[in-house]
């Protein structure tokens, strides 16, 4: 079945570094292709989406880039700031599907 | 107002004794959904209604009822809480069926089993 694989279970950082978070996927066709952020007592938010080879997302500084070749959607932020402390899922949706597949999560903590 | 409410957001339960947990929005999205979310492991859909259609995942189909008796409010209901039932439950809703949408969640409840 479809799933989402991100490598990095924590991430520790301080203020002004590049971030840098991996996601994979294993899908047929196309899927669409999500980044979420759940910050502290709160439910994860829609981030952006991306649903075409090559396009690219990006919101509030965050960016990635489907890459249907190497199956990827990278998030990545050139300058971190502490309020970006949050754990961040990358997600998985298919046309034909019920729901979003998540990954586990990746805990990122950016320190003054 | 894009919120989704979640009640209780701690819930205490007994092994072998029912719980009930309370989702709502008022953004007349057709589609809520339930996960589970324990430590170290990505969110699980369990359920999902779209309009007044409820979906159930194949292996938790017996474990989880839901009921939705209005638009805005979704209900998830464990008949007989296990140990294993211990996790974070995440309500979401979205406009329109299908995982291409972006879904709005709520902030979560935390249910412990003991």
């Amino acid at each position: 079945g479809d799933s989402v694989t991100q490598t990095e279970g924590q991430v520790a950082l301080s203020e002004e570094d590049f971030l840098t978070i991996h996601c994979n996927y294993s899908a047929s066709g196309y899927p669409a292709l999500f980044w979420y952020v759940q910050y502290p007592g709160e439910g994860p938010q829609f981030l952006f989406r991306a649903s075409r080879d090559k396009e690219k997302g990006s919101s509030r500084g965050f960016e990635a880039t489907y890459d249907k070749g190497t199956t990827s959607f990278h998030l990545r932020k050139a300058s971190v700031q502490e309020s970006d402390s949050a754990v961040y899922y990358c997600a998985l949706g298919d046309q034909g599907g019920r729901a979003l597949i998540f990954g586990t999560g990746t805990t990122v903590s950016v320190s003054p | 107002d894009t919120t989704v409410k979640q009640n209780p957001r701690y819930k205490l339960a007994r092994v072998g004794k029912p719980v009930n947990l309370i989702c709502s929005q008022t953004m007349n999205h057709d589609t809520m959904y339930w996960y589970q979310k324990k430590p170290n492991q990505a969110p699980k859909l369990l359920l999902f209604y779209y309009d007044k259609i409820l979906n159930r995942e194949a292996d938790t189909f017996e474990k989880f009822q839901s009921s939705r008796p209005n638009n805005s409010f979704c209900s998830l209901y464990i008949g007989s809480a296990g140990l294993e039932y211990s996790a974070m439950y995440l309500c979401a809703s979205s406009p329109r069926q299908g995982s291409y949408a972006e879904q709005f969640f709520g902030p979560g409840t935390r249910l412990t089993v003991l």
